[in-house]
């Protein structure tokens, strides 16, 4: 009973390299989400998913691009990193209709770019 | 703009005494409200939410929140604290809409002294 597994959990980048941090959901989640934590900024909302096929944008969307091609994956891309990307980037999912139902979130991937 | 404020970004308590973490919301129509505690390079682990079935929500860990209207409040409590409790808490709210998006506070590191 894996929930939520994101892959990488650390990573070390140079400025300007690419690289994609992938989520995977095995409870059949319609829903999906990537954030960003930052200290003293709480977690904030780079993009969404409602269902397979599509994406939305967050709070801080700049400089990241998702897709979710399949339904028990969302993946986050980086396509020129820069150091202000420096952070921990979480993965969470929830089913429809959502209501009171809190979202479940992995462990975190550790990122930095020097 | 729809917002969640937690006063105090470090709070920090004898092991023992009462914990008290403040969390309020913006808007006047009550969202859906939750806390969710994070231990050092860990994931985001839920600890209770309002379900408006009692104001008074008991979560896991002995802590408690208390969901006020008339101050747009969801205070988390725990009467005595254990230096297990050292963490980062962060309130967080859904409101209306379906696309389950939640928004969370700055986050409060709980620091429990001996």
């Amino acid at each position: 009973n894996a929930g939520v597994t994101q892959t990488p959990k650390f990573r070390v980048l140079k400025t300007g390299q690419s690289m994609t941090l992938l989520c995977a959901q095995d409870m059949n989640h319609e829903y999906m989400y990537w954030y960003r934590q930052d200290p003293g900024m709480g977690l904030r909302l780079i993009h969404y998913s409602v269902g397979e096929g599509t994406t939305a944008k967050g709070e801080v969307p700049d400089g990241y691009n998702v897709s979710r091609l399949k339904k028990q994956n969302f993946l986050l891309g980086l396509e020129s990193a820069a150091p202000s990307q420096t952070s921990v980037y979480f993965c969470a999912s929830i089913d429809r209709h959502p209501g009171n139902q809190p979202q479940h979130f992995g462990d975190g991937t550790r990122l930095s770019i020097l | 703009a729809q917002s969640v404020t937690q006063l105090g970004s470090h709070v920090s308590v004898s092991e023992g005494a009462l914990v008290l973490l403040r969390c309020n919301y913006s808007s006047s129509v009550p969202p859906y409200l939750f806390w969710y505690v994070q231990y050092p390079n860990q994931g985001l682990q839920l600890l209770l939410k309002y379900t408006s079935a009692a104001t008074l929500v008991k979560g896991i860990n002995g802590f408690e929140a208390e969901f006020k209207k008339s101050e747009t409040s969801f205070h988390l409590t725990k009467p005595s604290a254990h230096m297990s409790d050292a963490a980062e808490y962060f309130c967080a709210v859904r409101y209306s809409g379906n696309t389950g998006k939640l928004i969370f506070g700055q986050g409060t590191t709980l620091q429990v002294k001996p």
